[in-house]
């Protein structure tokens, strides 16, 4: 079973409109990744952030972790149609693997 | 480009057959994963290697096995193939520790007919 989840499934946003996708987890966490995908391509990494981390930025991305509330958000600001893409959560705690949402599709409409 | 390279790009096959999958790290990276995406179950762990040597395994059939040489690059082979093993197959790998990034790389699309 899939241990995040993203909510929504699916985001519509006109360009330069700001997206916010969000991931809940069930158990404790070392770290969780974002990760964005292409319709059929590879994952691309986006942004790591650590248990004891709150906050973290890399350009237009923005991702908060509360571990009291088991849940993260990714923000990303002033979108651009080539924004368009899966955006999925991965949970590493057991050092190992990572076990991954389902993803929130996100369509950035010029 | 994550430096991570697969190949094939695409496989198509019919059931009953047998595949390898290849995957080359990025240079330096001793950790291989392999992953599965499918679109009933998502993206799932199968495997970890870990310079040569099995490390985890996830939800990995025993119809499918994988091996990492002396190079690392890694191998995933899956034999007596179903309709339901058509998927994309990702392998990762990573730097360090096992809580770093993993970089992810395009993927091996499997059709199996």
């Amino acid at each position: 079973s899939q241990q995040g989840e993203e909510d929504p499934q699916a985001l519509s946003i006109q360009e330069g409109e700001n997206a916010t996708m969000n991931c809940s987890y069930k158990t404790s966490i070392n770290n969780l990744q974002w990760y964005r995908q292409n319709s059929g391509r590879g994952l691309v990494h986006l942004i790591l952030i650590r248990s004891n981390e709150r906050e973290k930025h890399s350009g237009r991305l923005r991702v908060t972790l509360d571990t009291s509330k088991k849940s993260s958000s990714l923000l990303i600001t002033a979108s651009r149609a080539a924004d368009t893409a899966s955006y999925f959560c991965a949970i590493n705690n057991a050092g190992n693997m990572l076990t991954f949402g389902g993803g929130t599709r996100l369509m950035v409409k010029p | 480009d994550s430096g991570v390279t697969q190949t094939p790009k695409h496989l198509i096959t019919a059931t009953g057959q047998r595949v390898t999958l290849r995957c080359s790290p990025r240079s330096g990276d001793l950790s291989v994963y392999w992953y599965q995406q499918s679109l009933d179950q998502g993206l799932q762990f199968l495997i970890q290697y870990y310079n040569g040597e099995e490390r985890a395994k996830g939800n990995i059939l025993e119809r499918f096995s994988a091996q990492q040489f002396p190079d690392l690059h890694s191998e995933l082979n899956l034999s007596s193939l179903e309709l339901g093993d058509s998927a994309l197959y990702f392998c990762a790998s990573q730097r360090g520790g096992p809580y770093n990034e993993q970089f992810f790389g395009p993927g091996t699309r499997l059709t199996v007919l």
